[in-house]
């Protein structure tokens, strides 16, 4: 069966800091997968999402960035974190098949506070 | 515009009552249409596929109509458990496999 691992699960950072959140799925192979944030009270915003490894599309102008050195690990990074993106920080994988993607499946998320 | 809108909530109904969700989406090529549950502080979670002809799981029911661009979701004889915020997703293959999520439909279901 398909596993998606998230980690941390909570962080605090000072403003100023870089940050580097990672994801891996197991048990498939060639996985679309995504980054998510959602502010409190809010719905997700789509933040990246790559269809294959070195292949990323950002959704949003921010100084976040997102890499997929392996098929399946996915990683979210800054080099300096803004009070803005404090967030639940959610990384998802859904299959391709021939006319469309399966459902997404979802990691635990991390809260991310900046402080 | 957005490319996934849907009810602005909270809807709070009592235990028992039937209630309907709605979304609607803006690109005609969107080709996955899901509902998602999410639980305060916790990640989504699947609730059911949308398929054309409609689809109906126990008291859940979602029905897509493609000309419209809408899906919905109805909910029979609420519970309290049916209490969390329930998430449209739209999938645009075209764009290389955009999941998008609309911004939520709280629920709260009172005794």
């Amino acid at each position: 069966s398909q596993t998606i691992h998230q980690w941390p699960a909570t962080l605090v950072q000072p403003v100023g800091s870089p940050l580097s959140l990672e994801c891996t799925v197991e048990g498939t192979s060639n996985p679309n997968l995504y980054w998510y944030r959602q502010a409190a009270g809010r719905g997700l915003q789509l933040l990246f999402y790559s269809v294959g490894i070195g292949q990323i599309s950002s959704e949003v102008p921010q100084n976040l960035s997102a890499s997929r050195p392996q098929d399946r690990q996915f990683i979210l990074s800054s080099k300096k974190l803004l009070l803005s993106d404090s967030g639940f920080y959610l990384c998802a994988w859904s299959r391709r098949f021939s006319e469309g993607n399966t459902e997404a499946f979802f990691g635990q998320g991390t809260r991310l506070t900046v402080v | 515009r957005k490319e996934v809108e849907q009810d602005p909530g909270p809807f709070n109904v009592p235990e028992g009552a039937t209630v309907a969700f709605n979304c609607t989406y803006s690109n005609s090529a969107s080709q996955s249409f899901f509902w998602y549950r999410q639980d305060c502080r916790k990640e989504p979670k699947l609730l059911m596929s949308v398929y054309s002809s409609g689809n109906e799981d126990g008291r859940f029911t979602a029905q897509l109509n493609r000309a419209s661009q809408y899906i919905s979701l109805l909910i029979r004889d609420s519970k309290l458990s049916d209490s969390a915020t329930y998430l449209c997703v739209v999938n645009q293959y075209n764009q290389g496999g955009k999941l998008i999520f609309g911004q939520g439909t709280e629920l709260s279901v009172k005794p």
